[in-house]
């Protein structure tokens, strides 16, 4: 089925240990998005990417990276994991114009001890 | 600071009754709004939006109104059945593509 593919589901890290969380999307969307989602906090944004080759920060940044490695695919990197990355990240896709919004992948949960 | 923000984190509600969960949001340039749903282990999906320049947007059960001068969007399901349970968020879009989301509200229907 067409949508946003992420892996892992779950993961268990410890302090200190890096992994990347991919992303793969398969609408042709121009925009991708990872987010974190909090108790009581929502979802915020960590990283965005408008079109192929851009990357900008959103409202958390700290700790992260990402790699928009071609049109579907955009990674999310922590590069020393803290306990305080313990959440689950979403990533989603928008197309042209917000109509419709955001399609979100399925998660990944994420534990850091 | 919250731009956009839902005071109720969880609703109960009869089935067959109305359902209204509520948003409010301080940036006055937001033009786009959406609500999502979510399930429990799945991500966010999209239910309904409503652009600025009007005030409601039907689609079936489910209606969104705006309230411009009081930064407030609403969301009513009429009759709410208990597959409505789940995390509601509503959304708003500020110029580009970022959508800033609410804390969400669990919404329960009672069968």
């Amino acid at each position: 089925n067409a949508g946003v593919t992420q892996t892992p589901k779950f993961q268990v890290l410890k302090t200190g240990q890096s992994m990347t969380l991919q992303c793969a999307q398969d609408m042709n969307h121009n925009s991708m998005y990872w987010y974190r989602q909090d108790p009581g906090m929502g979802l915020r944004l960590i990283y965005y990417s408008a079109s192929e080759g851009t990357t900008d920060k959103g409202e958390v940044p700290n700790g992260y990276n990402v790699s928009r490695l071609n049109k579907r695919e955009f990674s999310l990197r922590l590069e020393s994991a803290a306990p305080s990355q313990t959440s689950v990240y979403f990533c989603a896709s928008m197309g042209a114009g917000p109509f419709g919004g955001y399609t979100f992948g399925s998660g990944t949960r994420l534990t850091v001890v | 600071d919250q731009q956009v923000k839902q005071n109720s984190p969880s609703l109960s509600v009869q089935e067959g009754r109305i359902s209204i969960l509520n948003c409010d949001y301080t940036n006055s340039m937001f033009d786009y709004f959406l609500w999502y749903k979510k399930y429990p282990a799945e991500g966010p999906t999209f239910l309904i939006s409503i652009s600025s320049i009007k005030d409601k947007n039907e689609d079936g059960r489910f209606t969104v109104f705006l309230n411009k001068s009081a930064k407030h969007l609403s969301l009513h399901i009429v009759p709410s059945q208990p597959g409505d349970s789940a995390v509601y968020f509503c959304a708003a879009l500020n110029t580009g593509n970022q959508f800033y989301f609410g804390t969400g509200t669990s919404l329960t229907v009672i069968p």
